[in-house]
């Protein structure tokens, strides 16, 4: 199926811990993003990019790195976790930045105890 | 003020019903604007995008009022799969494209 597909669907780790979150798209799609939705439903971007390029990064901890090796995958590592970056983690992809639909994956939902 | 500003809800309206949502944003400067559907533990999905002259898919139409940054959605004939969260999102222009701005959502449930 053509998608937008992240692994893990859901991560239970320990405080101080390193995890990855996975993204990858295979719609052909030149730009990918990383979303934070907190407890409180708010939706935010966190990072794209475009063509493997960093476009927005926003105000993000730099214990948040995203990674993408080629413009289908984009990957989220986070270093040293704390209890504030449990969230559900959703990655999406458009063409193209302006008008174009965003197509979400379906989210990794992320508990730090 | 928030970037974008929704009604929280929750509506909770019979089948059949017509319902509308409201909504604003701050930054004059934004070029496009859109409507996403979130169920329950599920990933956004675009709904509609809305245009300046109004426009309209089905039972859902969509407003943009530029001068006043206001967007609504009306929804006719509610049905029971309409239950969902409504989004409304902007995206931002100049050197922000692609930087959609969600706002906290609309909780809709239409009952029986």
């Amino acid at each position: 199926d053509t998608a937008v597909s992240q692994t893990p669907k859901y991560l239970v780790t320990q405080m101080g811990n390193d995890k990855s979150i996975k993204c990858e798209q295979n719609l052909g799609h030149d730009t990918m993003y990383w979303y934070k939705q907190d407890s409180k439903k708010f939706l935010k971007i966190m990072f794209s990019y475009n063509n493997k390029e960093l476009i927005i990064n926003e105000t993000v901890p730099n214990r948040f790195s995203p990674k993408s090796p080629d413009k289908a995958h984009l990957n989220l590592h986070i270093n040293s976790l704390e209890l504030g970056d449990s969230a559900v983690y959703f990655c999406a992809s458009s063409q193209g930045q302006r008008h174009n639909e965003q197509f979400f994956g379906p989210g990794t939902r992320l508990t730090v105890l | 003020r928030k970037e974008v500003e929704q009604d929280p809800g929750p509506f909770n309206v019979p089948e059949g019903a017509t319902v509308a949502f409201n909504c604003t944003y701050s930054n004059s400067a934004s070029q496009s604007f859109f409507w996403y559907r979130q169920d329950c533990r599920k990933e956004p999905k675009l709904l509609m995008s809305v245009y300046s002259s109004g426009n309209e898919d089905g039972r859902f139409t969509a407003q943009l009022n530029r001068a006043s940054q206001y967007i609504s959605l009306l929804i006719r004939d509610s049905k029971l799969s309409d239950s969902a969260t409504y989004l409304c999102v902007v995206n931002a222009g100049g050197t922000s494209y692609g930087k959609l701005t969600f706002g906290q959502g609309t909780i809709l449930t239409v009952h029986p």
